[in-house]
């Protein structure tokens, strides 16, 4: 068990939705990172957040919003759902971020799935 | 448990026996690289890390070669036991940022009794 968790665990939803998904960190971590592991594109990093401020962007579509909270929890938003955003998406923490690296500990995922 | 569903390319081992994965990344400027594992149903998990000024490092039963010249990264683990099994991938950082990495597509290790 890493510390880090995640809700829901699997989440079923139609096409043209919205969901939000929800990340606790590891206590005392204030990064956090969500990431994508799609069937045809493996593990792609979306966007970080640390101590409430986005601190990284990666491959993270506009439909798609993040955000840290004050007692650092984050949630991923997706909107206007389609096929191709079914998916297993993780979320990961670590204590900073910074010019050095920092062990990203990863959560369990949610499965998503788009009808 | 969960299983992304990838068509990785699959290495089997038997039990006790080494095992070399390997990993081409892309970018000649990536300066850090992680190997890392994931068993069915659970996350990503921290292996071993190497700076590019390095060309080897050794952890507990795992080794990680890089080669700059061809980009190219192996991880070996020795004495390859059964809790091994997992999909193993190597990440490279973008753009010299440790906040951000490339992830390979990974390869199944399964090791036989």
């Amino acid at each position: 068990d890493s510390g880090v968790t995640q809700t829901p665990k699997h989440l079923i939803t139609a096409t043209g939705q919205r969901v939000t998904l929800r990340c606790s960190p590891r206590s005392g971590d204030l990064s956090v990172y969500w990431y994508q592991q799609s069937l045809d594109q493996g593990l792609q990093f979306l966007i970080q957040y640390y101590n409430g401020e986005e601190r990284a962007k990666g491959n993270i579509l506009e439909r798609f919003s993040a955000q840290q909270f004050p007692d650092l929890h984050s949630e991923l938003n997706l909107s206007s759902l389609e096929l191709g955003d079914s998916a297993l998406y993780f979320c990961a923490s670590s204590v900073a971020a910074g010019v050095a690296y920092n062990e990203q500990f990863f959560g369990p995922g949610t499965r998503l799935t788009v009808l | 448990g969960e299983s992304v569903g990838l068509h990785l390319p699959t290495l089997s081992v038997q039990e006790g026996d080494n095992s070399i994965i390997n990993c081409a990344y892309s970018n000649s400027a990536s300066d850090y690289f992680i190997w890392y594992k994931q068993e069915s149903g659970k996350g990503p998990q921290f292996i071993i890390d190497i700076r590019s000024n390095m060309d080897k490092r050794q952890g507990q039963r795992v080794t990680v070669l890089l080669n700059k010249t061809v980009k190219h990264l192996s991880l070996q683990i020795a004495a390859t036991q059964p809790g091994d099994s997992a999909v193993y991938f190597c990440a490279e950082n973008i753009e010299g940022n440790f906040n951000k990495f490339y992830f390979g597509s990974g390869t199944k290790l399964n090791v036989k009794p």
